[in-house]
């Protein structure tokens, strides 16, 4: 069954400061991976995806993800972070042939100036 | 480019009252439509999802039910609202051959009383 895990409930940063918010999955076939971002009260925005190719991905407002597959994990990335990146960060995977998109709980980002 | 709509934005109903929650995609034909709940600000629970008219896949049995009467209409219904349908229900959308990552409506906070 495929599964996502957010590990990290929130992660506080300093402004300026690089981040990480990390992301583990779990599928039995070749993962579509992705992330997106929730301001609150709003709905969910695409930040980037990973598809196949390169191992690193690069979206909007800075991000970047990593792909890992030998350690199954698709880490979300900037190098400086604003307070405006402030918000809630969702990880998902797709399972080649389902419909579906699974989600993770969630994980916190409070960048602090 | 292809947009999402939702309304109500907002709605207070009490319990045992019927609901209707409607979402609308513009500029895309034969999308995938998705109906998901988010309670308490964190993790998305997917609802049902829809690949054509009158197509809807159930994912979590329970008091509510959806409908596809058009192309790019997706309604979330209930006869009879229970105080834990409360939440931000989103809607959501995506392409059918391509890589699958989904777009979210603004979304409509319910709240039950």
């Amino acid at each position: 069954a495929q599964s996502v895990a957010q590990p990290e409930d929130q992660v506080n940063v300093a402004e300026g400061n690089p981040l990480t918010v990390k992301c583990t999955y779990s599928v039995s076939g070749n993962p579509y991976l992705f992330w997106y971002v929730q301001y609150p009260n709003r709905g969910l925005q695409f930040l980037l995806k990973y598809i196949t190719g390169d191992n690193l991905v690069k979206g909007s407002y800075g991000f970047e993800a990593e792909f890992n597959k030998s350690q199954t994990s698709f880490h979300l990335k900037k190098p400086s972070a604003l307070v405006s990146d402030s918000a809630l960060y969702f990880c998902a995977v797709r399972e080649s042939g389902y419909n579906k998109l699974i989600f993770g709980a969630g994980t916190r980002l409070a960048v602090h100036p | 480019s292809q947009t999402i709509h939702q309304w109500p934005a907002t709605l207070v109903q009490p319990v045992g009252s019927p609901l209707s929650l409607e979402c609308t995609v513009e500029g895309t034909s034969n999308p995938n439509l998705y109906w998901y709940r988010q309670a308490a600000g964190r993790g998305l629970q997917l609802l049902f999802y829809s690949v054509g008219i009158g197509q809807i896949s159930s994912e979590v049995p329970q008091n509510l039910s959806a409908s596809r009467p058009q192309d790019r209409q997706f309604i979330l219904s209930s006869k009879k609202l229970l105080l834990s349908d409360s939440g931000f229900y989103l809607c959501a959308w995506s392409r059918t051959r391509t890589s699958y990552e989904q777009y979210f409506g603004p979304g409509t906070r319910l709240t039950v009383t």
